[in-house]
């Protein structure tokens, strides 16, 4: 069945530092969405990627989908602690309703 | 977006019990999902929901184990029937709107004693 792998699982930044979470699919996918789910709360939708090589930017987190569509990340720069929590990519296959959950990546930040 | 709320938000329950998670979504929807999340792990889609015909269950979940019911487009129910402690985990009902973005209700976290 379609996996979508996320690395890495667990990444501890430095307040103002820059970090990057991927992911990467055994499958081409149609789309693929990325969630933010803080500590003790559910899964947030962030953004959904549709074209190959899309690049997306909200604020300091810029989206990119491969040109294969088989892989994409998540940059965040500027690290602040608002944005601690976990970072899930979901990935879809073309005619299917499900999403595919990638592991998380769980990020602390360091003040 | 939509809003999605859960009943209970928590329990804690005994082994070889049952209980029914609610799911009240604030517009009509097709889809609804419902998901397992174990402490610090991802998502694991135990069944897609839809009104008017029979839940689409994934693999490893069975329906004598997970019943689900769906009786129209703002509200769905799951049943974690004769429970054991590994049933315990957070069991997230989320709804799909017209542009495929998938929302979240916030859970309701079960512990089987």
């Amino acid at each position: 069945g379609q996996q979508v792998m996320q690395i890495p699982q667990y990444q501890h930044v430095q307040e103002g530092e820059d970090f990057t979470t991927y992911c990467n699919s055994s499958t081409t996918l149609s789309n693929i969405q990325w969630y933010k789910q803080r500590p003790g709360g559910h899964p947030v939708f962030l953004i959904q990627l549709v074209k190959s090589g899309e690049v997306k930017k909200q604020k300091r987190l810029t989206f990119q989908f491969g040109e294969a569509k088989k892989n994409s990340s998540l940059h965040i720069t500027a690290t602040q602690t608002t944005d601690v929590g976990t970072y899930f990519c979901a990935g879809k296959k073309s005619n299917d309703y499900k999403l595919s959950f990638g592991a998380g990546t769980t990020v602390t930040v360091r003040a | 977006s939509a809003v999605i709320s859960q009943k209970p938000s928590r329990d804690i329950c005994q082994r070889g019990t049952s209980l029914t998670i609610q799911c009240q979504v604030d517009s009509q929807v097709t889809m609804m999902f419902w998901y397992r999340q174990q402490p610090g792990q991802s998502l694991t889609l135990i069944a897609t929901a839809n009104q008017g015909s029979e839940a689409t269950y994934e693999s490893g979940f069975v329906i004598d184990k997970f019943p689900i019911s769906r009786p129209n487009l703002t509200f769905s129910t799951l049943t974690v029937s004769n429970m054991s402690p590994e049933d315990s985990s957070i069991y997230l009902c989320s709804v799909e709107d017209t542009n495929y973005e998938q929302y979240f209700g916030p859970g309701t976290r079960l512990t089987v004693t």
